[in-house]
This record gives structure tokens, C-alpha cells and sequence, in this order.
């Protein structure tokens, strides 16, 4: 199974609106709810931001969303701030317990 | 507070075997399944391996197959993987992590340790 497919890099101004894709398979992204965000920031472990493809953690900002459409997720970041800079993950189960992540995108707040 | 720490990584040469450890606290492991998943230096995330609370279900990515055993002793609040036959494209921090739902097994982790790094050379 190959990793799921997001953009390399992303950016935004401060208060603006940033939207990260992922695109997976029918066998995974398309066929699962259990797709999830993590956010990476250097030297740190990553951290959930969205699971089951729009619920978010306790703590997580509501400037964090989460949809899906079909074979692709999306991550949207509003309100940009300069603490949202960091490297994006998506993952989504692929069947029989098994997990995938996508290649990552890193977030530059401009 | 929900506390996971790993330890055991180091320097292994190639064929080698390590083991690595991830106390858990602050929660009641023994309800959650639990996984290792890695990241090579400069690189993204790979999912390893993921066990289910009782440990009798275990799963692996294919590239480590026949050589990692995950296991987990729930009356130590410890998970472990058994890494054998080293190869240097398994050198990575290795991150354990705590799936969200109590009782099922969703591949979503809402709790990771620091990770612990690994590295594979001669």
C-alpha cells in the first residue's frame, strides 16, 4: 500500500485560511472513518488534531477542521497563527488494522 | 495525565536485535489498544505495528514482518517491540502511542511518548 498523497509545503498569512489535501484509495481514506490530522512541530512527538475525519480532541482549537470527500481529506487551518506553523500529517486505517500516513505538509505561516 | 516513555533505542549494527520499552501511566492501558509508529531522520511518519488491549491481536507493516514483535504486559503497563535482523533503513525515532477509543482498535493515537532513537550502522 502506498502512502497517501497530501502537498509538500502550504503557507498563509496570519488570519488567513489554509486548506491541506490528502488523497487516499477507496481501500483507505475513501473507506474508512478513522482519518486522522497530526501536528509535528520540529524535536517534538506529533500531536492529534482531528480524528474520525472531523472530531477534534479536547484542547484543540476550533480554528481546526477536518472534512472528507470522497477519496480525499482535507485539513483546514483558520485564523492563522504563527504557532500553527508546523508539519501536517494525515493517516487514515487501510483495512485489516493496518494504517497509513501521508508524506506530510509543512505549514509556513507568512 | 497520560504519560507514555520509551526507552531502549541505541546504536545496533546491521543484523543486529534491540528491544524497546513504553511505560505507560495515567491511564488504564490494559483497555486501549496500543502501536509504534517511526520516523526516519529528515522524514515523515510510518506506521509500525499496533497491538490490541489483551495482545492477542497484533499487526505489522510489511517491511517488518517476521523480523519486529510487538507485545505489551498489561500487568506492567509496558508495550514492547522486538526488533530483529536490523536493517539501516529501520533507523528511526520510534514513537509508541495510545489509540483513541477504549476498547477498539482505531488506528487513531490521541497520546504519543517522545520516541527513542534507533539507528542501524556498522
Amino acid at each position: 500500500q502506498s502512502a497517501l498523497t497530501q502537498p509538500p509545503s502550504a503557507s498563509g498569512s496570519p488570519g488567513q485560511s489554509v486548506t491541506i489535501s490528502c488523497t487516499g484509495t477507496s481501500s483507505d481514506v475513501g473507506g474508512y472513518k478513522f482519518v486522522s490530522w497530526y501536528q509535528q512541530r520540529p524535536g517534538r512527538a506529533p500531536k492529534l488534531m482531528i480524528f474520525e475525519v472531523s472530531k477534534r480532541p479536547s484542547g484543540v482549537p476550533d480554528r481546526f477542521s477536518g472534512s472528507k470527500s470522497g477519496n480525499t481529506a482535507s485539513l483546514t487551518v483558520s485564523g492563522l497563527q504563527a504557532e500553527d506553523e508546523a508539519d501536517y500529517y494525515c493517516s487514515s486505517y487501510a483495512g485489516n488494522s493496518n494504517l497509513l500516513f501521508g508524506g506530510g505538509t509543512r505549514l509556513t505561516v507568512l | 495525565e497520560v504519560q507514555l516513555l520509551e526507552s531502549g533505542g541505541g546504536l545496533v549494527q546491521p543484523g543486529g536485535s534491540l528491544r524497546l520499552s513504553c511505560a505507560a501511566s495515567g491511564f488504564t492501558s490494559a483497555s486501549y489498544a496500543m502501536g509504534w509508529v517511526r520516523q526516519a531522520p529528515g522524514k515523515g511518519l510510518e506506521w509500525v505495528s499496533t497491538i490490541n488491549k489483551s495482545g492477542g491481536e497484533t499487526y505489522y507493516v510489511d517491511s517488518v514482518k517476521g523480523r519486529f514483535a510487538i507485545s505489551r504486559d498489561n500487568s506492567k503497563n509496558t508495550l514492547y517491540l522486538q526488533m530483529d535482523s536490523l536493517r539501516a533503513e529501520d533507523t528511526a525515532v520510534y514513537y509508541c502511542a495510545k489509540d483513541c477509543d477504549e476498547g477498539v482498535l482505531t488506528t487513531e493515537f490521541d497520546s504519543w511518548g517522545q520516541g527513542t532513537l534507533v539507528t542501524v550502522s556498522s
